[in-house]
């Protein structure tokens, strides 16, 4: 069946300008993702939606980073006021239920911001 | 928060070599997986292995839970193992905790 898929596959845009990084997880999964790599850095939690449940934030570095799901499905993560350090892969996961299932991970979106 | 350590960080094998990777992390967890991050920068699920052994062709993967650690073998390699492995845990209620990686050049 399809995997998880992201859209765009790369992104470049001005400092200052805002981004929106889309997800499409595989059907019938209930937990999405979003994670960051980038350069020198490992791969670091950003937000978690899972079911209907309030999302899990603790990961967005500054509020300047947003996200939502919609239908339980398609996910859309938001960087408003880009900066150079938001450059990065940002990498979508979905998963059957909470954090005990296994992830599935998307082919990412590289941002860089000129 | 859980710490996650991989060892060795570099890895450099000839083709047909054996290897053991290893993850450590510092508390329980209820998910465990191994990656294999390709040149294209796409995730590859390896292992799912909160616990036990598996094995999938070349690649097996034995998890000790009681005593916090994960060992990936990679027997045979080729040069298309050449890449980043990922370990990363998860408890519930977090996201998977990632460690930093061990990169692997395979030569021929």
């Amino acid at each position: 069946g399809a995997g998880v898929s992201q859209s765009p596959s790369n992104k470049v845009t001005e400092k200052g300008k805002d981004v929106e990084l889309r997800c499409d997880p595989i059907s019938g999964h209930t937990a999405l993702y979003w994670y960051r790599q980038s350069l020198g850095q490992g791969l670091e939690f950003l937000i978690y939606f899972q079911g209907n449940s309030a999302p899990d934030k603790s990961g967005l570095p500054s509020d300047r980073f947003s996200a939502e799901r919609t239908g339980g499905s398609v996910s859309t993560l938001t960087i408003q006021r880009t900066q150079q350090e938001d450059s990065a892969v940002y990498l979508c996961a979905s998963s059957l239920g909470g954090v005990a299932y296994e992830q599935y991970f998307g082919p990412g979106t590289r941002l860089t911001v000129t | 928060g859980i710490q996650v350590e991989q060892s060795p960080p570099d890895l450099i094998l000839q083709e047909g070599a054996n290897s053991t990777l290893r993850c450590n992390f510092s508390d329980s967890v209820n998910n465990l997986q191994w990656f294999h991050q390709n040149p294209w920068g796409q995730l590859i699920n390896l292992f799912y292995i909160p616990s036990g052994t598996k094995q999938n062709g070349r690649l097996s993967a034995t998890t000790v839970a009681t005593e916090r650690y994960s060992l990936l073998y990679i027997s045979s390699s080729q040069t298309t193992d050449s890449g980043v492995y990922f370990c990363a845990v998860g408890q519930a209620g977090t996201a998977l905790i990632f460690g930093k990686g061990t990169t692997l050049s395979v030569s021929s």
